[in-house]
């Protein structure tokens, strides 16, 4: 079946604007989390959904940063008044459930974003 | 927040010789999993440990997890140049619905 699919691939933006990514976890998928990765970093959490709700976005670094999964499903990360330092690459990744324990995540091939 | 520290950062090896990662943490972790993530590509999960002293085996890779549940590692067994890559270990915190990583270790294998 289809594993965890990101769009884009990469984006490239101007200091200040306004981008949005995207990801669709694998279907059926209840828990869906975002992670930041710097180079030669290990992901860094941003957010966890469980369902539509945000159950845990302690990760996410200010307010520039935000996260949406309306249906259930897909979810998208905004990041507003982009900075340079938020170049990285931004992996999502889905779970069939999210209970007390981490279980194992499957993660999608992430986008590189680079703020110039 | 919770951390877990990962040694070594990098390692050559030669094709056939062992490669082991440490991965250690300050406090007792509820289980450990273990990632592997290929140049270029994402993280792709490997195992999960949850027992005390857990030992548990894929073909050549061992992973261990330590009797305190604050360490584990992983040995690779005559290494192959498929096993190129940065192996991460992850551990539950926070809410325990995230996982923290560690900084990885990254192998090459000269052939």
């Amino acid at each position: 079946g289809a594993g965890v699919s990101q769009t884009p691939s990469n984006k490239v933006t101007e200091k200040g604007k306004y981008v949005e990514l995207r990801c669709d976890p694998i279907s059926g998928h209840t828990a869906l989390y975002w992670y930041r990765q710097s180079l030669g970093q290990g992901p860094e959490f941003l957010i966890y959904f469980q369902g539509t709700g945000a159950a845990d976005d302690s990760g996410l670094p200010n307010d520039r940063f935000f996260a949406v999964r309306p249906e259930g499903s897909v979810s998208t990360l905004k990041i507003q008044r982009t900075e340079r330092g938020d170049s990285a690459v931004y992996l999502c990744a889905s779970s069939p459930r999210g209970s007390g324990r981490a279980n194992e995540q499957f993660f999608g091939p992430g986008t590189r974003l680079t703020v110039l | 927040g919770q951390q877990v520290m990962q040694i070594p950062q990098y390692q050559h090896v030669q094709e056939g010789e062992d490669f082991t990662t440490y991965c250690n943490s300050s406090t007792t972790l509820s289980n450990i999993q273990w990632y592997k993530q290929r140049p270029g590509g994402h993280p792709v999960f490997l195992i999960q440990l949850v027992k005390s002293g857990e030992v548990k085996k894929q073909k050549r890779l061992t992973f261990q997890f330590g009797e305190a549940k604050k360490n584990s590692s992983l040995h690779i067994t005559a290494t192959q140049t498929t096993d190129v890559g940065t192996y991460f270990c992850a551990a539950p915190s926070g809410s325990a619905r995230q996982l923290t990583f560690g900084s990885g270790t990254q192998l090459t294998v000269l052939p």
